[in-house]
């Protein structure tokens, strides 16, 4: 079945960091790709998504790229707050899966000032 | 974006008790609803599809008899946890949507403790 695995937290970095959270899929069919965040005491948010390859999201600084041949969908952002601490959700939802939302088990996310 | 709000955020229970865990949409209407359950380190694991006014829909290796799912008005689904055990301690999540291939939105999550 449909599975995605992200790289394990927790990842610490200082204030203007460079972040990359790792996140790759396996899928029957063609998936859409997503990122959501969870901040603390809050709910899921969606952060960006890709609908098809070689496609870019894009949100609040973050980027990824949805790379069919190395089937990824890595997380970037040039340069971090202490206010993007949360935890990160790599996911995607295939129609060959009825769109329903397949996760990875999060990234948490520590930045330091 | 729009607003679901579950809860409680924690609740501690008993052996053997049931907990019931609401999730509201409090601006749309919500024809469909999904609860997830994660297990620390672990992802997100689908337990159910619910759509307003009909039975819902489990994931395989879900027991529908001890998850009951409800989702009696377009803003709102309940979770029951029947006769808890300390296995069923977890973090529970609902999200909701409008409709069918449109954005679902999020409750914050409630942790269940069963002692």
């Amino acid at each position: 079945g449909d599975s995605v695995t992200q790289m394990e937290g927790p990842v610490t970095l200082s204030e203007e960091a460079f972040l990359t959270i790792n996140c790759t899929y396996t899928a029957t069919g063609y998936p859409s790709l997503f990122w959501y965040v969870q901040y603390p005491g809050e709910g899921l948010q969606l952060l960006l998504k890709a609908t098809k390859a070689d496609d870019k999201g894009s949100n609040k600084g973050f980027e990824a790229t949805y790379r069919k041949e190395t089937t990824s969908f890595h997380l970037e952002k040039g340069s971090v707050q202490v206010s993007d601490s949360a935890v990160y959700f790599c996911a995607l939802s295939d129609m060959e899966y009825g769109n329903k939302l397949v996760f990875g088990a999060g990234t948490i996310l520590r930045v330091k000032s | 974006g729009a607003v679901v709000s579950q809860h409680p955020s924690r609740v501690i229970c008993k052996s053997g008790t049931s907990v019931k865990i609401e999730c509201r949409s409090l601006d749309f209407q919500a024809t469909t609803m999904f609860w997830y359950r994660q297990f620390p380190k672990k992802s997100l694991m689908l337990m159910a599809t619910s759509n307003e006014g009909s039975k819902a829909t489990y994931e395989q290796g879900v027991e529908k008899d001890k998850f009951l799912i409800n989702h009696a008005s377009l803003t709102l689904s309940t979770l029951t946890v029947t006769s808890a055990h300390p296995e069923d301690s977890s973090f529970y999540i609902c999200s909701a949507r409008r409709r069918t291939n449109t954005e679902a939105f999020f409750g914050q999550g409630t942790r269940l403790t069963v002692v």
